[in-house]
């Protein structure tokens, strides 16, 4: 059973860079076939996808994010991560790391991490 | 990018009752199109890929059907477990971005 745990801090100041990490267990995330994505939810709203990487290094993000974005993968510990810079109170919300599983008919979010909060704030 | 528009964004029901909830993406996705489930607090569950497969393990009483633009997500007999807010999902862009519905908030 595939397993996937976020982890970083919980509070972020204006201006600074938000990062978190990814724990994969119970597979490998060097497997092929799938996408590592990260999605967010402010309090009270709905789903926003922001970002994914194939473990070739292939990245794409969200248009509204790219320019602040980068997610990367560190497979000697089975780990992806996420980096937002130049955040504000807009970026407040609960992420989730999600692994996409491929099909006919396109990717769909198969697992998901709990999801943890991040609060920006001075 | 490719907008989804869920409707209703939220409806009253009962247990027993029959629901349907539609999705319209803004242009043609085929049967690109993914169901999934939130209950307050817990992160999302799939229920449905591809239009109208059940993802393992989910309820056979969960439903999906549609193509093109129009899709469909319908419960056939509400269970106390079932109220919740629903999404749909498109992964058509294969460059992305994947793009959610609003989200439906079944309430009793």
């Amino acid at each position: 059973q595939v397993q996937l745990q976020e982890s970083g801090p919980g509070l972020v100041k204006p201006s600074q860079t938000l990062s978190l990490t990814c724990t994969v267990s119970g597979g490998s995330i060097n497997s092929g076939g799938y996408y590592w994505s990260w999605i967010r939810q402010p309090a009270g709203k709905g789903l926003e996808w922001i970002g994914r990487m194939y473990i070739s290094g292939t990245t794409n993000y969200s248009p509204s994010l790219e320019s602040r974005v980068t997610i990367s993968v560190d497979t000697s510990k089975n780990q992806f991560s996420l980096k937002v810079t130049s955040v504000t109170a807009a970026d407040t919300a609960v992420y989730y790391c999600v692994r996409a599983r491929g099909s006919y008919y396109g990717y769909y979010f198969d697992y998901w991490g709990q999801g943890t909060l991040v609060t920006v704030s001075s | 990018d490719i907008q989804m528009t869920q409707s209703p964004s939220s409806l009253s029901a009962s247990v027993g009752d029959r629901v349907t909830i539609t999705c319209r993406a803004s242009q043609s996705i085929s049967k690109y199109l993914h169901w999934y489930q939130q209950r307050p607090g817990t992160a999302p569950k799939l229920l449905i890929y591809a239009a109208s497969t059940l993802q393992s393990g989910v309820p056979s009483r969960f439903s999906g059907s549609g193509s093109g633009t129009d899709f469909s997500l319908t419960i056939s007999s509400l269970q106390p477990e079932d109220f919740a807010t629903y999404y749909c999902q498109q992964s058509f862009s294969s460059q992305g971005p994947w793009t959610f519905g609003q989200g439906t908030k079944v309430e009793i």
